[in-house]
């Protein structure tokens, strides 16, 4: 298994500011996936980020809104941009297992935000 | 977009007894996973399911799959304190391309 660690664990913030998340996985791994689980629903992807290339977004979620970096195997980072309340959620970021042909995941921690 | 709908969307027991949770999906899949989350932290993999697989054990976990409805449940016997917290189903996509859906999840809280 990886272990995912994520800063900051939690913040609350003012509307109409930024805060970027970070992610980091002990070992070097391809691709990266950011969600966001808005209060007592489920995960939604909001972006997968692979290493040298443009991060690839969800339906409904854009790259302005949602800045990701990947400078390297190990580290990425979600921004969440001009917050407003309804952004208040937690964060979280995964990587693939390594069983051979299935989409296990692991989770960091997760980053929960909210948004006054 | 969510795939898959679990029931019941919350569920309290003894500590003891067994829970049972059901996850419904709309597409084909390849495999199912079941992951578990304490308290709004991270998800924790569970156990997988393979689409030519009708039922698995884990320890304490039962899963059972069956895809011509297109649904599966998690069985947690003899429950625990401990397994106080939300279980989601997630499948995979048919052509594959590393991405998991989840389902809305059942909140389940063990009784003392």
């Amino acid at each position: 298994s990886a272990v995912i660690s994520q800063k900051p664990s939690r913040d609350i913030c003012q509307r109409g500011t930024s805060l970027t998340i970070q992610c980091q996985v002990d070992s070097q791994v391809t691709m990266m996936f950011w969600y966001r689980q808005q209060p007592g629903q489920s995960l939604t992807l909001i972006a997968t980020a692979n290493q040298g290339s443009e991060a690839t977004y969800e339906s409904g979620f854009v790259i302005d809104k949602f800045p990701i970096s990947r400078p390297n195997l190990t580290f990425s980072t979600l921004t969440v941009s001009n917050m407003s309340p309804e952004d208040s959620s937690i964060y979280l970021c995964s990587v693939p297992g390594r069983e051979s042909n299935t989409d296990t995941q692991y989770f960091g921690p997760g980053t929960r935000l909210t948004v006054l | 977009s969510q795939q898959g709908e679990e029931d019941p969307q919350a569920l309290s027991i003894q500590e003891g007894e067994n829970a049972t949770m059901n996850c419904s999906y709309k597409t084909s899949i390849n495999n199912l996973q079941w992951y578990r989350q304490n308290s709004g932290r991270g998800l924790v993999h569970l156990i997988l399911i393979r689409s030519n697989e009708r039922e698995k054990h884990s320890g304490r976990l039962r899963v059972t799959l069956d895809t011509s409805k297109k649904s599966s449940s998690l069985l947690i016997t003899a429950s625990r304190a401990a397994d106080t917290a939300s279980y989601f189903c997630a499948t995979d996509t048919i052509p594959r391309d590393d991405k998991i859906i989840f389902g809305k999840g059942t909140r389940l809280h063990i009784l003392p």
